[in-house]
């Protein structure tokens, strides 16, 4: 398995709702990523989780709160998001940090 | 932090032409990443190449790590080759603005 699972796809959420980003991988890496990208722009690292300890916060509002409950999983928990948190999430992993990065699909976020 | 400049920002080439993309960057660094974004939003590694000269088929890649640049070769263009080719460096893996390709017909 050489895939970076990214669920949902596509999420609509108002801001006072609550939501979760999940991204699974079954590769045996130990390093796992957040992304946010907005359209036309390049990809800007939100946080770094290396062997399930997070290693990197890119200075990301608490509204967005990452959780990595094993070395395979890794969640992104959203709360009163403003609309212009509206993005494509993506998650990556690599077998150590920060070495060849292998990305999701991503989630296409829009908050209305 | 880390600049990270890549050229041309737009090419368009016919099917069948060769292309020379650039990446620079500011400081030294023992991590680059070639990537490519098709037009549905994923993104492909295409190398990882902080210093040296690989091949994958009709692309290649070669690192000057003491010059602070890299180039991404491109042969014989598709048009499945169009998207945004992005290069990412560093420890923090910083992304340039990217070049986008296009491939006509």
């Amino acid at each position: 398995d050489t895939e970076v699972t990214q669920t949902p796809k596509h999420l609509v959420m108002g801001m006072t709702n609550k939501k979760s980003l999940k991204c699974e991988q079954h590769m045996g890496h130990r390093a796992m990523y957040w992304y946010k990208q907005k359209a036309k722009k390049p990809p800007e690292l939100m946080f770094v989780y290396s062997y399930e300890k997070l290693s990197i916060n890119e200075s990301v509002p608490s509204r967005f709160s990452p959780e990595c409950p094993n070395s395979s999983l890794l969640n992104l928990h959203l709360h009163a998001l403003q609309p212009e948190d509206s993005a494509l999430y993506l998650c990556a992993s690599s077998e150590t940090h920060p070495y060849g990065y292998t990305f999701g699909s991503g989630t296409r976020l829009t908050v209305v | 932090g880390i600049q990270v400049e890549q050229s041309p920002p737009d090419l368009i080439l016919q099917e069948g032409a060769n292309s020379t993309l650039r990446c620079n960057f500011s400081d030294s660094v023992n991590n680059l990443q070639w990537f490519h974004q098709n037009p549905w939003g994923q993104l492909i590694n295409l190398f990882y190449i902080p210093s040296g000269t690989k091949q994958n088929g009709r692309l290649s890649a070669t690192t000057v790590a003491t010059e602070r640049y890299s180039l991404l070769y491109i042969s014989s263009s598709q048009t499945t080759d169009s998207g945004v080719y992005f290069c990412a460096v560093g420890g923090k893996s910083t992304f340039g603005d990217g070049t986008t390709l296009t491939v006509k017909p």
